[in-house]
This record gives structure tokens, sequence and C-alpha cells, in this order.
């Protein structure tokens, strides 16, 4: 069975902390998303990447940073947690920029800065 | 570049009564059009997918969609549902020639009562 897996599916941490959310996909795929869902708001792109160390920004990037050294895996960073990054963040992947643009989701992590 | 409105951010239905969820969206260029499903706690899954070919597209437990493009809607409908079916469902594009990322709606929660 396809999986994308994140490290980590509750996490709490204090302002000033550097925060790490790590995800992993087995499916091949070229693309990887990271998403911030909040009520109401539905599911902020923050960071995307196409291959493999190379990175772009979404809609919400300040605050974040993202790292991908190998194909499978894609961090986000949060270098110093503030309060209003409380949130649920899901990483996605999916196939090649010509392709339909279908996510496969992570079960999410749900952060808490204190 | 792409919007998505789901009409309706709650909808209270009771057990075995027809639903249904609305989205519209806006685009310049051709789209792929997805409904994706959230269970409690849980990452997003597809649900069902318009890539091209016929308008109407059915999923495995029984909710469909119809493509109009003339409207710009890819409305979501479900002749009679259960309780498993609560849950949130977020409506998302794509475009083929940027297909990796994905614009989404707020979401609709859908409630079913006994």
């Amino acid at each position: 069975d396809v999986k994308v897996t994140q490290s980590s599916r509750y996490l709490v941490k204090r302002t000033g902390e550097k925060v790490f959310l790590e995800c992993v996909q087995d499916m091949d795929h070229e693309n990887m998303f990271w998403y911030r869902q909040d009520p109401g708001l539905g599911l902020r792109l923050i960071y995307f990447s196409y291959d493999v160390k190379m990175k772009e920004k979404g809609d919400i990037p300040e605050g974040y940073s993202v790292s991908r050294e190998k194909k499978e895996r894609f961090s986000l960073i949060l270098e110093s947690a503030s309060t209003n990054q409380t949130s649920m963040y899901l990483c996605a992947s999916s196939h090649g920029r010509q392709h339909t643009g279908e996510l496969f989701f992570g079960e999410g992590s749900r952060l808490t800065v204190l | 570049a792409q919007s998505v409105t789901q009409l309706d951010s709650q909808v209270p239905v009771f057990e075995e009564a027809p639903v249904e969820l609305r989205c519209n969206y806006s685009s310049s260029v051709s789209v792929y059009l997805f409904w994706y499903v959230q269970y409690p706690n849980q990452g997003l899954q597809l649900l069902l997918k318009y890539l091209s070919g016929s308008t109407l597209v059915e999923s495995i437990n029984g909710f469909e969609a119809e493509f109009n493009k003339s409207q710009t809607s890819f409305h979501l409908r479900k002749p009679s549902v259960h309780i498993s079916d609560t849950a949130e469902y977020f409506c998302a594009v794509s475009v083929g020639t940027n297909a990796g990322k994905s614009t989404f709606g707020d979401g609709t929660t859908l409630t079913v009562k006994p």
C-alpha cells in the first residue's frame, strides 16, 4: 500500500524553539508539498518541491523553511516557533509536473506552540 | 491563477437523506478537478476526480460529482448518506502545466445525524 508518512502526529513546543517536521513517501513521486490546515481557511500551501534540492515558496512561506536532500524525504522547519504557528500540518506528494496533480497525503502533524 | 469556492461551510443532514456539497471554481485554462475527504484526526484522501471524458464521475462509496464547464462547478452528491459519511470535504483544482500545485476550497463539514 502506497504511503506518505509524517514522523510525528502530535507535538507540543515552546515559543522560540526550532521545530522539524519530517515527511517520507514511498511512491517515487517527484513532487512533495507542505500544507497548513486551519479551521475555516482550508489548506494553504507553505512550500513545495519538484525535485531533490529544489524548493519553491507557496502562498504562506513566512516563518518556515524546507529541505529536500533525498527524493523520498521533505522536511518542514520552523526556525523559531511562534504561537500563531499552532496548526495542523499536512504533507503530500504527487507525480511529475505534467501529471494531473492528484495528491497523496500523510496523516498530519498537529503542532501546538505554547 | 485558479480559485475554488465551496459555498457551504457546514451541511447537517439526517441519515438516509440526499446531500449536495457545492463547489465552484475559476480558471482561465482547463483544469483537473478533485474531491478529497478528511475523516476526524486523519489526513485527506481522494474521493473522486475529473480528468477528462464523461462529466459524471463516481466514487466506490456512492458519491458522484458532475463537471459543468459552463457553470464552472463540480458539485458533490450522494442520494442517501450514512453516519460514516460524517467528515470534512475539500474541493480542489489543478492545471496541466503546473499540475503538482493544487488550489483548495475552504472545506465543507458534513454532519450526518441519526
